[in-house]
Parts: structure tokens; C-alpha cells; sequence
């Protein structure tokens, strides 16, 4: 099983600050995602990058596939209090199984 | 009504007893699969299966077992638990796509304490 490590591990900042977090890998996977999880509740899947380079928006946040396809960015432009969560990263390996970074905690303060 | 359903929410037992966790979803999807979390160690996957006679080991298998009683419905068991798998347990399922595409919906969890 090939391995993903997340950095952070904890995020805390205020509102509207800018955050960056990272996903690593020295495998290729056929593509990545990116989940965010509230508690109580299982992950919801918020993006699929699949080309080396890839840049994909969804509103403040910017995801990024390396161009090897070995590791990704979550960046989170002017935080708000919402986007409170544990995000975790998880590469597709050939055969459609997930693997799983730890997980950052984000904490947006207001 | 929710798409991916587990009973029970909640499950306090002690060391030794047989448990079971259940998973159902009306998403008609054929893959379905059974994951760990713990704080600093993300998902890790126990079993998975593509189709009804399909079952397939994951990562951390050792411990439990699961059945595939129909489509829609993907059991774990735990048949002697131990207080290390104490943790939260998801099901998800996702049904049959390219790489590009899989998206796995996952349930709200089952928290277990084992004593």
C-alpha cells in the first residue's frame, strides 16, 4: 500500500488569513482527492484531480496536482469560521481503492 | 433519507464479545467498503467488496470479518474485540467507474468502545 503524508497535522488561524496544506507521496497515484469532515459525520468528497499540474477552484479554495502526480495542495484563501473541518487527502490507486493521508485539522478562529 | 445508513451510531462492549456493524445504502451502487479512523492516522480500509460474491482484504483485515448479504447491505464483524479497536468505523460505496471518477459516499460512522 503506498503511503500519503498531510501537513499540517493542526491548522488554527483567524478569519481571513490564508492557509496552504500538503499532501506527499514518493508513489504516482491515477489520480487524488481531497475530503473535508465534520464531526459526527463521515468525509464528503470536495474535489478529483487527475493530469500532473492540474489546478482546480472550487470558490476560495485551490487544489493542485504535482506534475508527477505524486502530491497535492489544498490552498484556502481569506478563511471563514465555515470552512472548519478535518481535511483529508487520498490518493486513487490503480484498482479504485483510496489511500488515505492523517488528516489536517483546521480550526478558523473569528 | 440518507443514501449510506450504520447501526449503531454508538456501541459501548467489553473485550471478548462478538459485535456486529451494519451498513445499507440506497445509492445502488455494487462497491461497498468498511474503513477505520483514528486521530493521526486518517481511513484505513478492512474490507472491501466490488459486487455480492466479491470480498476482498484491505490494510488492516486482522480482527474482523464481514458479509455481503445483498446489494445494498455490507456487515463488519469484530468476533472477539479488543480494546485496540476501540475507534470510529465507516462504510462507504461508490459505484463502477474510472480512476478519474470514483467518488466514494461514505455513512455517518459508528464510534466503538471496547472495555
Amino acid at each position: 500500500t503506498q503511503l500519503l503524508e498531510q501537513s499540517p497535522q493542526f491548522l488554527s488561524i483567524q478569519e481571513g488569513e490564508n492557509l496552504t496544506v500538503y499532501c506527499n507521496s514518493s508513489s504516482v497515484f491515477s489520480s487524488l482527492q481531497w475530503y473535508r469532515q465534520e464531526p459526527g459525520e463521515g468525509p464528503v468528497l470536495l474535489v478529483t484531480v487527475v493530469t500532473g499540474g492540474e489546478v482546480k477552484k472550487l470558490k476560495r479554495l485551490t487544489f493542485q496536482f504535482g506534475d508527477a502526480r505524486k502530491d497535492s495542495s489544498l490552498h484556502i484563501t481569506a478563511a471563514q469560521p465555515g470552512d472548519t473541518g478535518l481535511y483529508l487527502c487520498a490518493g486513487v490507486e490503480y484498482g479504485n481503492k483510496l489511500v488515505f493521508g492523517a488528516g489536517t485539522i483546521l480550526r478558523v478562529k473569528s | 433519507d440518507a443514501d449510506v445508513t450504520q447501526t449503531p451510531r454508538n456501541r459501548i462492549t467489553k473485550t471478548g464479545k462478538r459485535i456486529m456493524l451494519e451498513c445499507s445504502q440506497t445509492k445502488g451502487h455494487d462497491r461497498m467498503y468498511w474503513y477505520r479512523q483514528d486521530p493521526g492516522l486518517g481511513l484505513r480500509l478492512i474490507y472491501y467488496s466490488f459486487d455480492v460474491k466479491d470480498i476482498n482484504k484491505g490494510e488492516i483485515s486482522d480482527g474482523y470479518s464481514v458479509s455481503r448479504q445483498a446489494q445494498a447491505k455490507f456487515s463488519l464483524s469484530l468476533e472477539s474485540a479488543i480494546p485496540n479497536q476501540t475507534a470510529l468505523y465507516f462504510c462507504a460505496t461508490s459505484d463502477r467507474r474510472g480512476p478519474s471518477q470514483e467518488t466514494q459516499y461514505f455513512g455517518p460512522g459508528t464510534r466503538l468502545l471496547v472495555l
